[in-house]
């Protein structure tokens, strides 16, 4: 199947601080990519959801001030978590698709970041 | 936008025990309906698959039943091995089709 690489796989930064993570289809081009949040024992929650060139469409409940989206290229998507605060440390997760409409199935993750803000 | 449920949020069965795991959904225009598997510390993964004009789809030990009128569907897990001890997901798109939502997720554990 296809690739989807997440960097880092954890990271630790303090409070204040802002913590960038990278998506990128490595074997695809990925026309949307979408953002999950995953709290312990808890489902995926979407974000938001980026296509190419366009800013991101964030779910309601999510600042868009505090996760910047950026989807620069076919192959990389970015979310930072700007001025990250202990409230802020969750699993997140990424997921690409070559395509715009979801019903073809395919839909790829990322490994996840860890994020632990202190 | 799409409401999806999913039941039970834990399960534990014997080994070679079947394994069934329910969703429902809002959408009566949601036409196509995966199930995920996340292993611990890993990315989930597309395990089946089901689309609305079949009824049930079968892949060796694992099955998919859509119910569309009363918007459900059901994974089915026979003869359960503790590698399948994982959490599951279902999911449902959007009513514009561009996004999944996904269910809260069932923990599965298979006792060997």
């Amino acid at each position: 199947g296809a690739v989807v690489s997440q960097h880092p796989s954890w990271v630790i930064c303090k409070s204040g601080t802002s913590v960038k993570i990278e998506c990128r289809s490595l074997d695809f081009q990925a026309t949307t990519m979408f953002w999950y949040r995953q709290f312990p024992k808890q489902s995926l929650m979407l974000m938001a959801t980026s296509n190419e060139g366009s800013k991101a469409t964030y779910e309601q409940g999510v600042e868009k001030d505090k996760f910047l989206i950026n989807h620069a290229s076919l192959t990389l998507s970015t979310l930072t978590v700007t001025s990250a605060h202990p409230e802020d440390s969750s699993f997140y997760i990424c997921s690409a698709s070559p395509g715009i409409r979801v019903e073809t199935g395919e839909l790829f993750f990322g490994e996840g970041s860890r994020l632990t803000v202190l | 936008g799409e409401n999806v449920e999913q039941h039970p949020s834990t399960l534990s069965v014997q080994e070679g025990d079947s394994a069934v795991i329910k969703c429902t959904y809002s959408d009566s225009a949601s036409n196509y309906f995966p199930w995920y598997k996340q292993e611990l510390g890993k990315r989930p993964q597309l395990i089946i698959d089901i689309r609305s004009n079949v009824g049930e789809k079968k892949d060796q030990r694992i099955a998919v039943t859509l119910n569309k009128t009363a918007k459900h569907f059901s994974l089915h897990i026979t003869e359960t091995q503790p590698e399948d001890s994982a959490v599951y997901f279902c999911a449902a798109p959007s009513y514009n089709f561009n996004k999944f939502y996904f269910g809260s997720g069932t923990k599965l554990n298979v006792k060997p």
